[in-house]
């Protein structure tokens, strides 16, 4: 039980281009997401967590507008990377938790590479 | 000063070997403890769920929990080389709320 799913695994896209990637949980509802990054051999960073049906709430130094982040459903949440730059290159892992989960379920991650 | 402090390592061993992985923290409202696994290019996946002091064993690995000292620590018997990975800790003061996560422990079991 408690799997998290992303898509895609991987993408390289264009400088400028807007991404997005997809986080689900397969077999719980996940009341709330988080969406961290990570940089090679860095810990993980959170960006934002979200709580389906309300809007994310960000951390500091995160811009919310080119990380546009909507969990429409209590199985689906969404980060949008909009106008990406090299800059933008990273690991993006979500995760996601329900009450009376033990711990957060994490994705296997999206490599972004922005050329 | 960080929420939590943790050994990036490299930490290298023999298999079959005893790791011992470490994390202290600054914040006493701390309560809930988790060790995760991460695999190169993997998400992090659960190890050990703990919640408050004490000890928790399950097969060759064992959590402690220590919060007068505010430390905690995860026991790798017998070693394996599959054992090789980033190790992270993480915690948080209410159930389901932000996680603190460590920097990670890169481990290599050596055959």
């Amino acid at each position: 039980g408690a799997v998290v799913s992303q898509h895609p695994s991987r993408v390289i896209c264009k400088s400028g281009t807007s991404v997005k990637i997809e986080c689900r949980s397969l077999d719980f509802q996940a009341t709330t997401m988080f969406w961290y990054r990570q940089f090679p051999k860095q810990s993980l960073m959170l960006m934002a967590t979200s709580n389906e049906g309300s809007k994310a709430t960000y951390e500091q130094g995160v811009e919310k507008d080119k990380f546009l982040i909507n969990h429409a459903s209590l199985t689906l949440s969404t980060l949008t990377v909009t106008s990406a730059h090299p800059e933008d290159s990273s690991f993006y892992i979500c995760s996601a938790t329900t009450s009376g989960a033990r711990g957060q379920f994490f994705g296997p991650g999206t490599r972004l590479t922005v050329l | 000063q960080k929420e939590v402090e943790q050994d990036p390592g490299p930490l290298s061993v023999p298999e079959g070997a005893i790791v011992s992985l470490n994390c202290t923290y600054s914040n006493s409202a701390f309560q809930y403890f988790m060790w995760y696994r991460q695999y190169s290019r993997k998400g992090p996946e659960l190890l050990m769920y703990t919640y408050s002091s004490g000890n928790k064993e399950d097969g060759r690995f064992t959590a402690q929990v220590d919060k007068s000292s505010k430390y905690i620590s995860l026991f790798i018997r017998d070693s394996q080389p599959s054992d090789s990975a980033t190790y992270l800790c993480a915690m948080s003061a209410y159930h389901g709320n932000q996680f603190y996560f460590g920097t990670g422990t890169s481990l290599t079991v050596i055959p």
